[in-house]
């Protein structure tokens, strides 16, 4: 069965902390992988897309990382603002293309 | 600035009672994706449209909950009847798929919260 989990389900970090979120994953063709930010009473804000295992993506303080099997959200020096939970989710080829989201990390950073 | 935008914001009702959520795509964007998030269940995909044709809507419960696209701008989610385990928060999505079958950015709505009594 296709599945997404992530871990830690929530971490708590001192501002300027590094580390990282994991996504791993069980598909039998993946399309792509979708890493989103979400804050409190907000929809899912778009991150990245990661397509193929080797793949890596950088936006400030984030950095995405894919294997075949998992996929790394690194947070590098965080900061408050940072603070929110982190959905990963992929498109599963043999699954009409569906899309299957995690349930989250809950990170939150201390001043 | 574009946008994806849903309404309600909230809705309360009491169990038995019909519920439309309404929910404009981005202009341009050709795919539309209904999701329901719950705390226990996370984000679930509910139904989606690609170029106002359904796709999938095998993440719904076939005997209360329809989703429709009856023009562009317009996707609604009905719920007949309704019932208190429908409560959760729908979110609407839109985004453009170019490469066929590849999906990159989805634009999430700021969704419903739908408490039903």
């Amino acid at each position: 069965e296709d599945q997404v989990t992530q871990s830690p389900e929530a971490l708590r970090l001192q501002e300027g902390e590094s580390s990282s979120l994991n996504c791993s994953y069980t598909v039998s063709g993946l399309r792509g992988l979708f890493w989103y930010r979400q804050d409190p009473g907000k929809g899912p804000e778009f991150l990245f897309t990661l397509y193929s295992a080797g793949e890596e993506k950088e936006k400030e303080r984030l950095k995405a990382t894919l294997t075949k099997k998992e996929s790394f959200l690194h947070i590098t020096a965080p900061k408050p603002e940072d603070s929110a939970t982190y959905l990963c989710a992929v498109q599963a080829r043999n699954r009409d293309d569906k899309i299957i989201f995690g349930k989250g990390t809950r990170l939150h950073i201390l001043p | 600035d574009a946008r994806v935008t849903q309404t309600p914001r909230h809705k309360v009702t009491e169990m038995g009672q019909e519920v439309t959520m309404r929910c404009q795509p981005i202009l341009g964007h050709n795919t539309v994706f209904w999701y329901r998030q719950t705390m226990m269940q996370g984000l679930e995909l509910l139904a989606y449209f690609r170029n106002r044709a359904p796709l999938d809507d095998s993440g719904m419960p076939k005997d209360r909950f329809s989703a429709e696209m009856p023009d562009a701008t317009l996707a609604t989610l009905k719920i007949q009847p309704s019932e208190p385990r429908d409560s959760a928060v729908y979110f609407c999505a839109s985004g453009l798929v170019i490469v066929q079958k590849y999906y990159n950015e989805q634009f999430f709505g700021p969704g419903t919260r739908l408490t039903v009594l």
